[in-house]
């Protein structure tokens, strides 16, 4: 089955560790993104790439890192830079990044200790 | 910059009662309106896309409509299992990224 793969479903960090979280998908799309949701507040775009080693910060990248080697793969990683990293993590992905709807992963939903 | 409102934010409707949920958005054109249902715990799961004011789009009790200013979604005679929280972003003309509403959820009781 075709689809968008997240993991760990729950992760748990130490203040000043860093964490990577992993998105995977097999639907062969091009643009994939990383947004973070908090209670009561809309998705936010943390990370976004349209082509393999190629990405752009999106409204709040600052304390978050991710990497684009594979057009199947966008981890991201939570640097001890980041204030307030507890949260609910969503990628999604689409076949280019205009005119098409993003689907989304199940998420990741990390604790910061 | 793009800003979406999503009213209410609660919706608590009886088994049958039917209701509609609306989003406001103000963009520098568009280029899609997108609306999601999410689960507790889940990601967004994909329920429409609308890209002119006037089109109309349904799916089982859902109906989804769009005007030049906000798009409203209808749930006729709902059912417990539509019980969710809905999402609504914006895509604005050569931007790649969506902006996102806080969403309303629904609670339907049986």
């Amino acid at each position: 089955d075709g689809g968008i793969t997240q993991s760990p479903k729950y992760l748990f960090r130490k203040e000043g560790q860093n964490v990577t979280l992993s998105c995977e998908q097999n639907l062969n799309h091009d643009a994939m993104y990383w947004y973070r949701q908090d209670p009561g507040q809309g998705l936010r775009l943390i990370y976004y790439s349209q082509i393999v080693n190629d990405f752009q910060k999106g409204d709040i990248a600052e304390g978050y890192s991710v990497s684009r080697e594979k057009k199947e793969s966008f981890p991201l990683t939570v640097t001890s830079a980041q204030k307030n990293p507890t949260a609910f993590y969503l990628c999604a992905s689409t076949l280019t990044g205009l005119n098409n709807e993003q689907f989304f992963g199940p998420g990741t939903r990390l604790t910061v200790l | 910059e793009d800003q979406v409102t999503q009213s209410p934010e609660a919706l608590r409707l009886q088994e049958g009662e039917s209701s509609s949920l609306n989003c406001s958005y103000t963009v520098s054109g568009l280029r899609g309106l997108f609306w999601y249902r999410q689960d507790p715990g889940k990601g967004p799961e994909f329920l429409f896309t609308l890209y002119s004011a006037g089109e109309e789009k349904e799916k089982e009790r859902l109906k989804a409509t769009l005007t030049k200013k906000e798009s409203f979604l209808h749930i006729t005679a709902p059912k417990p299992e539509d019980s969710a929280t809905y999402l609504c972003a914006v895509q604005a003309p050569n931007d790649y990224k969506l902006s996102f509403g806080a969403g309303t959820t629904v609670t339907v009781r049986a």
